[in-house]
């Protein structure tokens, strides 16, 4: 079964503790991005990588880290520096940088910090 | 960056098509337009994209202006499930989704 894997589905945590997403993807896809989406909103890209030990800043990077040191495996950190960290996280794939290459999203992971 | 804008919601009834639009005034030449979407709090799904000629495969059909500026999804026979919010999205940079607020789709009995 292929596919992208989130997890946990939901997500709570204090205020002031780093936390980390999980993301998996066993489609041998190159790129993999992260998404976040507040409530009636669209998403907006938080990094973004196209190979492995490389990765880039999307629109709204501050706060948030990230590693990529599998092609498989994309994890992202929700550190305390980010100041409204609830949120839904999406994670998402596409095989290569092609214009044709399409995006896949796993089922997303909602995060609460209370 | 080119940018999308869409209707914020629309109504079709069941049975008959559905026909969503969106602008893309900016768009390049070589940018694709996507088209996605997103029932309530799951992952995006993709539904069919395009670069200049019209598409259509087994959910949709995609039409885009000659002049690329704007381009209407078309769910042929709508039904309950299709219900959704719908995003009309860019390739920028090789890399990037730009994705809008979407237009949510309310599909009545």
């Amino acid at each position: 079964d292929g596919g992208i894997t989130q997890s946990p589905k939901y997500l709570f945590r204090k205020e002031g503790q780093n936390v980390t997403l999980s993301c998996e993807q066993n489609l041998n896809h190159d790129a993999m991005y992260w998404y976040r989406q507040d409530p009636g909103q669209g998403l907006r890209l938080i990094y973004y990588s196209q190979i492995v030990n490389d990765f880039q800043k999307g629109d709204i990077a501050e706060g948030y880290s990230v590693s990529r040191e599998k092609k498989e495996s994309f994890p992202l950190t929700v550190t305390s520096a980010q100041k409204n960290p609830t949120a839904f996280y999406l994670c998402a794939s596409r095989l290569a940088g092609l214009n044709t290459d399409t995006q896949y999203f796993g089922p997303g992971t909602r995060l609460t910090v209370l | 960056d080119a940018k999308t804008t869409q209707p914020t919601s629309m109504d079709c009834a069941e049975g008959r098509a559905a026909n969503l639009p969106c602008n893309h005034s900016t768009i390049s030449g070589n940018e694709y337009v996507y088209w996605y979407r997103q029932i309530h709090s799951q992952g995006p799904q993709y539904i069919i994209h395009g670069l200049k000629n019209n598409e259509t495969n087994e959910m949709a059909s995609l039409i885009i202006t000659e002049d690329r500026k704007s381009s209407t999804l078309i769910l042929p026979h709508a039904t309950l499930r299709d219900t959704a919010v719908y995003y009309c999205i860019v390739l920028y940079n090789f890399n990037k989704f730009y994705f809008g607020s979407g237009t949510k789709l309310n599909v009545k009995p």
